[in-house]
């Protein structure tokens, strides 16, 4: 299948301190990359659908000047965690569809001290 | 609002015994409906998908699914479980423009 792959994989930052995740499609192009949010035992949330060349749509109660979120490339989106406090500690995870269906990466579990 | 419900959060089934995971959706427009297995320390992977056509669809590892339009339903089926079936199982709905809505996840433990 095609692989999505997300760096890095686990992240500890400091309160108050901006934090990258990079997804990118290894094998295919993607025009749209999606964001979610997955806190412990629960399911996974959508966050915002980032769209190449064009600016990210975000769901309702999602601070998109929290969570920035850049689509350069066909095949790299990056989600911006600035001023991250302990709260936004989670796992972040985006997905790329290709094929008639979602193809995910392997996460990225943010640690906020 | 558009959601995706699953009835079962945890299920602890001894090896070889028959598996059900109930999922309902909450919009009758276009489906595309999914099961998606998370094991432990991995990505989610897709299981099956459905689109339309035949509503009992098979899946990877001995899984289907049976689509009822009627009920609003995409219940996951095995036959026979095994150990290695232990995971979380995620049902998910495509709503428009290809936003995937998960549901909460049911936790399956298989006994050896």
């Amino acid at each position: 299948g095609a692989v999505v792959s997300q760096h890095p994989s686990w992240v500890i930052c400091k309160s108050g301190t901006s934090v990258k995740i990079e997804c990118r499609s290894l094998d295919f192009q993607a025009t749209t990359m999606f964001w979610y949010r997955q806190f412990p035992k629960q399911s996974l949330m959508l966050m915002a659908t980032s769209n190449e060349g064009s600016k990210a749509t975000y769901e309702q109660g999602v601070e998109k000047d929290k969570f920035l979120i850049n689509h350069a490339s066909l095949t790299l989106s990056t989600l911006t965690v600035t001023s991250a406090h302990p709260e936004d500690s989670s796992f972040y995870i985006c997905s790329a569809r290709t094929g008639g269906a979602a193809f995910f990466g392997q996460g990225t579990r943010l640690t906020v001290v | 609002a558009q959601s995706v419900s699953q009835h079962n959060h945890h299920v602890i089934l001894s090896e070889a015994a028959s598996l059900e995971l109930g999922c309902n959706y909450s919009y009758g427009g276009t489906v595309n409906l999914f099961w998606y297995v998370q094991y432990p320390g991995q990505h989610l992977q897709l299981l099956l998908k459905y689109f339309s056509g035949d509503p009992l669809v098979k899946g990877i590892k001995g899984f289907e699914a049976e689509f009822i339009k009627s009920k609003f339903s995409f219940n996951l089926r095995k036959p026979s479980v095994q150990w290695s079936d232990t995971a979380e199982y995620f049902c998910a709905w495509e709503a428009g423009g290809f936003k995937t809505i998960f549901g909460a996840g049911t936790r399956l433990f298989v006994k050896a």
